[in-house]
């Protein structure tokens, strides 16, 4: 049982570069999101799905896109990297009015 | 917008002594959760508290929620060196309770 495994942990990309952060978990949760967390901010929701086919946007969406074709995946989509967001991202899954489980982070630097 | 915040931002105590952190927050809520994170890692959950509940204990953990003043507190007693980390609260909504809206957290340093 791994639990929520992103990757990768670290990257560094060009303004104007696509790329996408992979999630996935292995616990059978309805939900996951994906979330930004940067200085001073806490952490910041940007999208998240309650199944399978289903999304939904969060407080910041712009710039990234998500879909949800199998329980265990949601990866997200950095669609024209931009310096502004550079962040830590964090993916979670729970079941509903649980608590949810967090991956280790991906650290993503916009040069 | 956040909805839980944080009180206070940082926290330095020696270590076995008390510490206290609280939260508030803005709307009404399904269920509150303290979350810690350590340097550099992923959150980890510690308690989850109900809106019709009162008190929590979990080990040197105690949470406490008060839904009429929109706030919540989470005491480490005996602390050690070992729970220094960054401590997040947050909320479930009462309606969309698959969301979790987080603080920004307190920074707490236990000193050796």
């Amino acid at each position: 049982n791994a639990g929520v495994t992103q990757t990768p942990k670290f990257q560094v990309l060009k303004t104007g570069q696509s790329m996408t952060l992979q999630c996935a978990q292995d616990m059978n949760h309805e939900y996951m999101s994906w979330y930004r967390q940067d200085p001073g901010m806490g952490l910041r929701l940007i999208h998240y799905s309650v199944g399978a086919g289903i999304t939904d946007q969060g407080e910041v969406p712009n710039g990234y896109n998500v879909s949800r074709s199998t329980t265990e995946d949601f990866p997200l989509r950095l669609l024209s990297a931009a310096p502004s967001q550079t962040s830590v991202y964090f993916c979670a899954s729970k079941k509903l009015t649980t608590e949810a489980f967090f991956g280790q982070g991906t650290r993503l630097t916009v040069v | 917008s956040q909805q839980g915040e944080e009180d206070p931002q940082a926290l330095s105590i020696q270590e076995g002594e008390n510490a206290t952190m609280n939260c508030s927050y803005k709307t009404s809520i399904n269920n509150l959760q303290w979350y810690r994170q350590n340097s550099g890692r992923g959150l980890v959950h510690l308690i989850l508290i109900r809106s019709n509940e009162r008190e929590k204990h979990s080990g040197r953990l105690r949470v406490t929620l008060d839904t009429s003043k929109k706030s919540s507190s989470l005491l480490i007693t005996a602390s050690r060196a070992a729970d220094t980390a960054s401590y997040f609260c947050a909320t479930a909504t009462l309606f969309g309770n698959e969301k979790l809206t987080f603080g920004t957290g307190t920074r707490l340093t236990i000193i050796p």
